[in-house]
C-alpha cells in the first residue's frame, strides 16, 4: 500500500518568512495530493490540492509543487502570518483508494 | 455547507466495554471514513465505506468494526475497548472517489480506562 513520509515534524518561522513542508510517497500510481490544515482543537480542512497532471498550483500565499519522477511534493507558504500556525498534513491517493496521510508538521509562526 | 457531525466530543469508557461512535453527514456523500489521530502518527485510516452496507478495511482495522445501514450514517464499533484505543477519532465524508475534498467531523476524544 501507499506510504507517505512528511518532514519536518515541527517548523518555527518568523512572521513574514516562508515555510516549506515536504512529503514523499511510495506508490507511483498515486495521482491526487491534497494538503490539510488543522488548527488547535479544530477539524482538518483542505487548503490546496494538486493532481498528477499538474506540476505546480498556487492560491494566494500558498503553493504546492509536485515532482512525479522523484515522488515528492511540497507545500510552500509565503509571507507567513500568526494565523498560519497549525498542523499541516499531506496526503496521497489514487482512484477510489482512500487517502494516506503523512504524520503532520506543526508550524509555529513567531510574531 | 457540508455538515459532518459526530455523536460525542468526549467519551470515557472502561476496558472491555462495547463502544459506539456515530457519524452523520448531510450532503448525500457516497464515501465515509473513520480515522484515528495520535500525536506524531498523523491520521490513520481504520475503515471506509463507498456505499450503504459496503465496508473496506483501512490500515489499522484490528479491534474495530463498522456499520453503514443508511447512506448518511457511518458507525465505528469497538467490540471490547482497550487502553491502546484511547485516541481522537475523526469521521470524514466525500463525494464519489477519494480525489475530492474530505469533510471532517469535529472528532471524538475517547479515553479508555
Amino acid at each position: 500500500g501507499e506510504n507517505v513520509e512528511q518532514h519536518p515534524s515541527t517548523l518555527s518561522v518568523q512572521e513574514g518568512d516562508s515555510a516549506v513542508i515536504k512529503c514523499t510517497y511510495s506508490d507511483s500510481a498515486s495521482n491526487y495530493f491534497p494538503w490539510y490544515k488543522q488548527e488547535l482543537g479544530k477539524r482538518p480542512q483542505l487548503i490546496i490540492d494538486i493532481r498528477s497532471n499538474v506540476g505546480e498550483k498556487k492560491d494566494q500565499r500558498i503553493a504546492v509543487t509536485l515532482n512525479k519522477t522523484a515522488k515528492h511534493f511540497s507545500l510552500h507558504i509565503t509571507e507567513t502570518q500568526p494565523e498560519d500556525s497549525a498542523v499541516y498534513f499531506c496526503a496521497a491517493s489514487m482512484g477510489r483508494r482512500a487517502l494516506t496521510f503523512g504524520s503532520g508538521t506543526r508550524l509555529q509562526v513567531q510574531p | 455547507d457540508v455538515k459532518v457531525t459526530q455523536s460525542s466530543r468526549y467519551l470515557v469508557k472502561r476496558t472491555g466495554e462495547k463502544v459506539f461512535l456515530e457519524c452523520v453527514q448531510d450532503m448525500d456523500h457516497e464515501n465515509m471514513f473513520w480515522y484515528r489521530q495520535d500525536p506524531g502518527l498523523g491520521l490513520r485510516l481504520i475503515y471506509f465505506s463507498y456505499d450503504v452496507k459496503m465496508k473496506e478495511k483501512g490500515d489499522i482495522p484490528e479491534g474495530y468494526s463498522v456499520s453503514r445501514e443508511k447512506k448518511e450514517r457511518f458507525s465505528l464499533i469497538l467490540e471490547s475497548a482497550s487502553t491502546n484505543q484511547t485516541s481522537m477519532y475523526l469521521c470524514a465524508s466525500t463525494q464519489g472517489g477519494s480525489a475530492y475534498e474530505q469533510y471532517f467531523g469535529p472528532g471524538t476524544r475517547l479515553t479508555v480506562t
